[in-house]
């Protein structure tokens, strides 16, 4: 069974301060990947970062970067210098690789919300 | 540009109608997937299928089937509508072997059973 959990329902942010989504998960599959996305008020859902469970360095893509323990079982999204267009819903999914592992679970998601 | 297409952005239906949510996507995907968003629930997973007329059970699979008669599409049957059906349904899809790759969303179809 595969399992993630985000305990911010909601985060407010400063325009230009750096925020970080927590999500913590659980699985017994050996190797898996762990994603997160934006959904925007519009609804469309948006791929922003992806950490394998073996790779060495933490993942970053422009300003966000995935702070990944893997004996804590955590894959923190932390957005720097945040600016109003990150304001949305940000959701933290993983996938197992092995023994069927096709699934694709999601968290219940943090909604941020960006201010002046 | 590639694309995960949901036939429908809002319906609605009675209830005890049987509903089809239809998907199609364009990038050869062997994964599709099935999911309803309520707020505060996040998403969560009703069925996946890695190929045609092969399915699994997601999280919350009571009240609904699938489809995969193409590898294209996949679609999810309400056999009987039911008001606690009314959600946010979204279809996802991704690559089966490279399994670093993002999955794609569709719209969302906006279902409502009244």
């Amino acid at each position: 069974a595969q399992k993630i959990t985000q305990t911010q329902p909601g985060m407010f942010v400063q325009e230009k301060e750096a925020v970080t989504l927590d999500c913590t998960y659980d699985t017994s599959d050996p190797s898996y990947g762990l994603f997160w996305y934006k959904q925007p008020s519009s609804g469309e859902m948006i791929f922003l970062i992806y950490q394998g469970s073996y790779d060495q360095q933490n993942a970053t893509e422009g300003r966000y970067s995935l702070n990944f323990q893997k004996a804590r079982k955590s894959a923190n999204l932390v957005i720097s210098a945040s600016q109003l267009g990150d304001s949305a819903m940000y959701f933290c999914a993983m996938r197992g690789v092995t023994g069927g592992g096709n699934k694709l679970t999601f968290g219940t998601g943090t909604q941020l919300k960006v201010e002046l | 540009d590639v694309k995960v297409t949901q036939s429908s952005r809002y319906l609605v239906k009675r209830t005890g109608e049987k509903v089809f949510l239809e998907c199609v996507q364009d990038m050869d995907h062997e994964n599709m997937f099935w999911y309803r968003q309520d707020p505060g629930l996040g998403l969560r997973l009703i069925y996946f299928s890695y190929d045609v007329k092969m399915k699994e059970k997601g999280d919350i699979p009571e009240g609904y089937s699938v489809s995969r008669e193409k590898k294209e599409r996949f679609s999810l049957i309400l056999e009987s509508a039911s008001t606690n059906q009314t959600s946010m349904y979204l279809c996802a899809s991704n690559l089966l072997w490279e399994t670093h790759t993002e999955a794609f969303f569709g719209q969302g179809t906006r279902l409502t059973v009244v």
